[in-house]
């Protein structure tokens, strides 16, 4: 069992659609990071949530940090072919542990 | 800037070969990691140095060794390769508490094993 467990594994929608990606553990973290992959490059950072609750905006993607933060929530609004790539979450527990990601793919 | 550099970008090897994957960053970061990506399995941490002269294992560091004698650079030593090493690897630096800094990532050695 992975410690953090990333839905949907793969989604595949239309530009112009709206579209949210979860990142669930059982274990309390005090922050959790979201990265984006392009292939053939390493991930980069989008940001970092470290309260719970906690509400981030970048441009048309959402990000909240779950109140008990066991758990976080990627939301972008009107997807666009740029927003392609695979999304991964990661925490640090001991040492940095990401999930399995959620392959994104934006059709124009 | 060159940020996170990784060489080769591409090795194939016998099995029971050795080599060593090459890292080095110029950002003057103290903490620099090693991973792999396999499909379905996102990215797990082999080893990662918080500094010059120290190391210490992650989730997956058997078969592998690492040494830190520079700030810059970082390498992977892959001691007798095996089939289930076939793997892309990320290299990835710091500037300090990874937490809430970001990592910056090479763009990583695909390595197969045959």
């Amino acid at each position: 069992t992975q410690l953090l467990e990333q839905s949907p594994q793969f989604l595949s929608i239309q530009e112009g659609e709206n579209l949210t990606v979860y990142c669930n553990s059982s274990s309390v973290f005090s922050s959790l990071q979201w990265y984006r992959q392009e292939p053939g490059e390493g991930p980069v950072l989008l940001v970092t949530v470290v309260t719970g609750g906690e509400v981030k905006k970048l441009k048309r993607l959402t990000f909240q940090f779950g109140d008990a933060r066991k758990d976080s929530s990627l939301h972008i609004t009107a997807a666009q072919p740029g927003d392609t790539g695979l999304y991964l979450c990661a925490v640090y527990n001991n040492d940095m542990r990401f999930g399995a990601g959620t392959r994104l793919t934006v059709k124009p | 800037n060159a940020g996170v550099t990784q060489t080769p970008k591409f090795q194939v090897l016998k099995t029971g070969q050795s080599m060593t994957l090459q890292c080095a960053q110029d950002m003057n970061h103290e903490y620099m990691s090693w991973y792999r990506q396999d499909p379905g399995m996102g990215l797990r941490l082999i080893h990662y140095s918080v500094g010059a002269g120290i190391t210490d294992q992650g989730e997956v560091p058997n078969g592998y060794n690492v040494s830190r004698s520079t700030t810059e650079d970082f390498p992977l030593r892959l001691l007798s390769a095996a089939p289930s090493q076939t793997s892309v690897y990320f290299c990835a630096s710091s500037s300090g508490d990874i937490t809430n800094q970001p990592q910056h990532f090479g763009d990583g050695t695909r390595l197969s094993i045959l």
